[in-house]
């Protein structure tokens, strides 16, 4: 079965310090995979996607960014973090090649940066 | 572009009563609508997909295109649907490749 793992959980962070929060997957093959900001009274913002090795897809403007080393591995970073980048933080992936629309979420990231 | 509106962000009602969690949508192409539900201390998870006409846990959902939305019903609430509600829309597979643009959620408690 499929299963996706991110980490650290939580993360208490100083203004200004790097960032690099880890999502694998294991269980399947040429995952499409998302970075999502979980924030109160905002919903769910997509932040990255990624359809391959390498391919990475921003979908707002940040003081993030995101890469994929590796097939079923996807990393966001920041080199210097903001008040503002403090949230709940998604990975997620879905199957390539279906139309499913399912997302398989994994249990989060919440940064504090202060 | 792609919005997704949910009106409420809290929503009580009693145990027994009907339930209505209310999503509407702005699509210019022929969209794919989801709600997915986040119980407390669990991940966020597929509830249903509107394309299976499905119902799911008592759940249902329809897609109305004149009215653009796709509310969530359910006719008898139980305690156990406490949880965060969220609609979420697919333009499917386009650049991206199912890219889901989320609401802003709604947080259903279900009271005795």
């Amino acid at each position: 079965s499929q299963t996706i793992h991110q980490w650290p959980a939580t993360l208490v962070q100083p203004v200004g310090s790097p960032l690099s929060l880890e999502c694998t997957v294991e269980g399947t093959s040429n995952p499409n995979l998302y970075w999502y900001r979980q924030a109160a009274g905002r919903g769910l913002q997509l932040l990255f996607y990624s359809v391959g090795i390498g391919q990475i897809s921003s979908e707002v403007p940040q003081n993030l960014s995101a890469s994929r080393p590796q097939d079923r591995q996807f990393i966001l970073s920041s080199k210097k973090l903001l008040l503002s980048d403090s949230g709940f933080y998604l990975c997620a992936w879905t199957y390539r090649d279906r139309v499913t629309g399912e997302l398989f979420f994994g249990e989060g990231s919440r940064l504090t940066v202060l | 572009a792609q919005r997704v509106t949910q009106p409420e962000k809290l929503l009580s009602v009693f145990k027994g009563a009907p339930v209505e969690l209310k999503c509407n949508y702005s699509y210019s192409g022929s969209p794919e609508l989801f709600w997915y539900v986040q119980y407390s201390r669990q991940r966020l998870q597929l509830l249903l997909r509107h394309i299976s006409r499905e119902s799911i846990k008592g759940f249902t959902a329809d897609l109305n295109k004149g009215e653009t939305s796709f509310h969530l019903k359910k006719p008898f609430a139980q305690e156990e649907d406490s949880a965060m509600y969220y609609c979420a829309l697919s333009g499917g597979l386009t650049g991206g490749g199912n890219k889901l643009t989320f609401g802003t959620g709604t947080q259903l408690k279900v009271e005795l």
